[in-house]
């Protein structure tokens, strides 16, 4: 079974602080994603890595980087936090071609939910 | 600019009736459809997907149906039981890519 493991449930950061929130694989998949979860806005993407050391933005990536220098590993930062950053985190992994072809979709891991004040 | 949208927040059934949660998309490119269903304080579960050469695709008690030319899919789940009390996320992915775009999401209460 797939796992993707997110470092924290909960976080609590104060506004300016540079904030890293961890999320493993452990199914060898290519792909990881990072969205952001907000009432009414449903799940927005953030960024998404199809390879190590490789990132594409998503549609939301202002005042994010990521990094992954390894497969099963991909980090979200939050390079100087506002409080307009708070949200629940999530991070999906998948196979690299498969999702759109209806096969392995991604799956997700339960979130973190940050606060920023 | 939203490129699914499920325009219903929330949705209200009585156990053992049908539940239709309804998405609409805009993007004539997208090849296949995905529903996800989240239980507060834990991530989005993969529920059935559907490509867009089907018009209908079955999983016991949850049926997804496909209408191209409408550009609007529905999740159907019959019976409806109160573990099925979720926020539904409709999905698309784009010919050739490996992105999802997710819709608001449709919060169903199954009650008793």
């Amino acid at each position: 079974d797939v796992k993707v493991t997110q470092s924290s449930r909960y976080l609590v950061k104060r506004t300016g602080e540079k904030v890293f929130l961890e999320c493993v694989q452990d199914m060898d998949h290519e792909n990881m994603f990072w969205y952001r979860q907000d009432p009414g806005l449903g799940l927005r993407l953030i960024y998404f890595s199809y390879d190590v050391k490789m990132k594409e933005k998503g549609d939301i990536p202002e005042g994010y980087s990521v990094s992954r220098e390894k497969k099963e590993r991909f980090s979200l930062i939050l390079e100087s936090a506002s409080t307009n950053q708070t949200s629940m985190y999530l991070c999906a992994s998948s196979f690299s071609g498969r999702s759109y072809r209806g096969e392995q979709p991604q799956h997700f891991g339960d979130g973190t939910r940050l606060s920023i004040l | 600019d939203q490129q699914v949208k499920q325009n219903s927040p929330s949705l209200s059934v009585q156990e053992g009736r049908i539940s239709i949660l309804n998405c609409d998309y805009t993007n004539s490119m997208f090849d296949y459809f995905l529903w996800y269903k989240k239980y507060p304080a834990e991530g989005p579960t993969f529920l059935i997907s559907i490509s867009s050469i089907k018009d209908k695709n079955e999983d016991g008690r949850f049926t997804v149906f496909l209408n191209k030319s409408a550009k609007h899919l529905s999740l159907h789940i019959v019976p409806s039981q109160p573990g099925d009390s979720a926020v539904y996320f409709c999905a698309a992915i784009r010919r050739n890519t490996d992105k999802l775009i997710f819709g608001t999401g449709t919060r169903l209460q199954v009650f008793p």
